[in-house]
């Protein structure tokens, strides 16, 4: 069975800090992680991925996520947060050998940047 | 934008209405998805098409039909609807389905769904 958690329900930053959101993982082979984000009214957005290689993953909007294979850990990050990046967060994982429909999504995590 | 678009972006309907939503991906992918994001719950997939055909249900009440005429549109035919299925329903696509790469889903704005 595979899960995927984020246990921040929501992250308060403010403008110019680093942020840092928290997802942990369970799949029983390798996994392929995602994060992606949604804007109000609006459908989930791609964000990043990992497959295999460097732990450190760079995206869209200057994010990029650390693959921790130990702490089985994809933490999302920027070193310098935007108002414009609140939003709402999701985590996702999906195991190598399944097929592209089983990928498990988290419950979000609501971000909010104050000026 | 992510070269999913859905219509309409906003619908109210009775229970006893029958109504259609409709996805199209401008992206060339072959496998199609429906979702449906309810307030407070994990995002729950309806239903997978691949290359038009349907190869996932997963245990979607009758009331809600899919259709894949093509490749490149997903509709979602609902009828006598109950209030609990009032949600933001999703429409993604994705390059392909099998399991052997990281097909990452690309997503619609979704429909926003009133049943009264």
């Amino acid at each position: 069975a595979q899960s995927v958690a984020q246990p921040e329900d929501q992250v308060n930053v403010a403008e110019g800090n680093p942020l840092t959101v928290k997802c942990t993982y369970s799949v029983s082979g390798n996994p392929y992680l995602f994060w992606y984000v949604q804007y109000p009214n609006r459908g989930l957005q791609f964000l990043l991925k990992y497959i295999t290689g460097d732990n450190l993953v760079k995206g869209s909007y200057g994010f990029e996520a650390e693959f921790n294979k130990s702490q089985t850990s994809f933490h999302l990050k920027k070193p310098s947060a935007l108002v414009s990046d609140s939003a709402l967060y999701f985590c996702a994982v999906r195991d190598r050998r399944s097929s592209a429909s089983k990928i498990i999504f988290g419950s979000g995590t609501r971000l909010s940047i104050r000026p | 934008e992510t070269g999913v678009t859905q219509t309409p972006r906003h619908l109210v309907m009775g229970m006893t209405n029958k109504k259609s939503l409709k996805c199209e991906q401008h992206l060339g992918h072959n496998a199609m998805y429906w979702y449906k994001q309810s307030a407070k719950k994990p995002l729950e997939l309806m239903f997978v098409y691949s290359l038009e055909e349907r190869v996932e249900n997963n245990s979607v009440p009758s009331r809600f039909s899919p259709e894949c005429p093509n490749s490149s549109h997903l509709f979602l035919h609902l009828h006598t609807l109950q209030p609990e299925d009032s949600a933001l329903y999703l429409c993604a696509s994705s390059q392909d389905f099998g399991g052997r790469f990281s097909y990452e889903q690309y997503f619609g704005p979704g429909t926003r769904l009133t049943v009264t």
